[in-house]
């Protein structure tokens, strides 16, 4: 079966532009994950899913991080007016959450975003 | 100081030889993953544990949950092995916290 898939795999934009990066999670996983890895670092978590709401956004660095999910599958993270500080492999993750557990996260590969 | 740290940063081995990458961890958890990413590619997950032992194949995963700390060890290691591991610990919530990430080097 198919496993995470995101897109775009690279982007690059000019510093100020807005971008939409999207993920598709692995069919029946209702919690999805948005991590950010810069260079050299491991991954920071950003915001989780829970079916179509957001569980825990807390890791958004500012206002200008948005993610949806609206039918409670694919997710889009959008990203207002880019900062070359945003250059980084933004990642997906999806599980199978079971009442009261938390299961493995499959991820996605990643998309590499550059901000001129 | 990091929630998630992991010992070596680096690490160069002989074909052959036995690894282990420790991490230790100072928050309360759900579970722990450790985590395997190719440069360049994606991350792919080698174990998520909560007590004692796994095994897969010449992987092996041990955590002490009273002490935080979890290791994974590579036996007769391969450098197809070469890779950056990742330890990542779940939290309450679901979210995984990273460890920055040991890069290892097999050479032939």
């Amino acid at each position: 079966g198919a496993g995470v898939s995101q897109t775009p795999s690279n982007k690059v934009t000019e510093k100020g532009k807005y971008v939409e990066l999207r993920c598709d999670p692995i069919s029946g996983h209702t919690a999805l994950y948005w991590y950010r890895q810069s260079l050299g670092q491991g991954p920071e978590f950003l915001i989780y899913f829970q079916g179509t709401g957001a569980a825990d956004d807390s890791g958004l660095p500012n206002d200008r991080f948005f993610a949806v999910r609206p039918e409670g599958s694919v997710s889009t993270l959008k990203i207002q007016r880019t900062e070359r500080g945003d250059s980084a492999v933004y990642l997906c993750a999806s599980s199978q959450r079971t009442s009261g557990a938390y299961n493995e996260q499959f991820f996605g590969p990643g998309t590499r975003l550059t901000v001129l | 100081k990091n929630e998630v740290e992991q010992s070596p940063q680096n690490l160069t081995a002989q074909e052959g030889e036995f690894i282990t990458i420790n991490c230790s961890y100072s928050v309360g958890i759900s579970a722990l993953h450790w985590l395997q990413q190719h440069p360049g590619g994606g991350i792919v997950s080698l174990f998520m544990l909560s007590s004692g032992k796994k095994k897969h194949g010449r992987l092996i995963a041990t955590i002490n949950i009273q002490e935080k700390h979890s290791s994974l060890h590579i036996t007769a290691s391969h450098p197809r092995d070469s890779a950056v591991y990742i330890c990542a610990v779940l939290r309450e919530g679901g979210k995984l916290i990273f460890g920055q990430g040991t890069e290892l080097s097999v050479k032939p």
